[in-house]
């Protein structure tokens, strides 16, 4: 079984750029997750799908971000017109959805942006 | 809206000297509790989910429990293997659908042999 996988591994990209990061969750998850993690903070949420179905999106997803999941398997983040503030670990997750309970969110290695 | 707050920022322990991490959390309905393991410039690693007061769960040196208002990380005998910092997060029931996580700030375990 192999886990959750994202690309690039890391990125460097100058202020106004426009970036994409690609994550492949885990085989038969139906629910994927994007989280954003600066230094010394927890991840935070930014959106989430289930199947190809985006149903969530935080207040930190600013219009310049963009995310899809086509098809329900893997999927893309775009930052448009990156901006040094847009320098983080960006983290992607997936999940099996259960009827009750809460739910086990298996995460990839993340990208590592860094905005020049 | 939910919180959580984990204590203490920082812990430095010898091997062998066994202690907890506390995680404090406000939620509207919890769903679940969640510790992962991260190690520097990588992506948390799943270690326990809780669901409900009294839960127990065990994983080699690690030992997690919950209650109503908090939860305990207690580590038996520490290894310098386990020094990375450890997150807990919760995901709540507010709202149909909703099952982000929220992340603490993190608790870096520094084991010294």
């Amino acid at each position: 079984d192999t886990g959750v996988s994202q690309n690039p591994r890391h990125k460097i990209t100058k202020r106004g750029q426009n970036v994409t990061f690609r994550c492949d969750p885990i085989s038969e998850h139906n629910r994927l997750y994007w989280y954003r993690q600066t230094l010394g903070q927890g991840p935070e949420f930014l959106t989430y799908f289930q199947n190809e179905a985006q149903l969530e999106k935080s207040r930190l997803l600013s219009d310049r971000f963009s995310a899809e999941r086509p098809k329900g398997s893997f999927s893309t983040l775009e930052i448009q017109r990156t901006e040094q503030g847009d320098s983080a670990m960006y983290l992607c997750a997936s999940s099996l959805a259960l009827l009750a309970g809460g739910n086990t969110q298996y995460f990839g290695p993340g990208t590592r942006l860094t905005v020049l | 809206e939910d919180q959580v707050t984990q204590s203490p920022e920082a812990l430095r322990l010898q091997e062998g000297e066994s202690s907890s991490l506390n995680c404090s959390y406000t939620v509207s309905g919890l769903r679940g509790l969640f510790w992962y393991r991260q190690d520097p410039g990588k992506g948390p690693e799943f270690l326990f989910t809780l669901y409900s007061a009294g839960e127990e769960k065990e994983k080699e040196r690690l030992k997690a429990t919950l209650t109503k208002k908090e939860s305990f990380l207690h580590i038996t005998a520490p290894k310098p293997e386990d020094s990375a910092t450890y997150l807990c997060a919760v995901q709540g029931a507010s709202g149909a659908g909703s099952y982000q996580l929220t992340f603490g700030k993190g608790t870096k375990l520094s084991v010294i042999p």
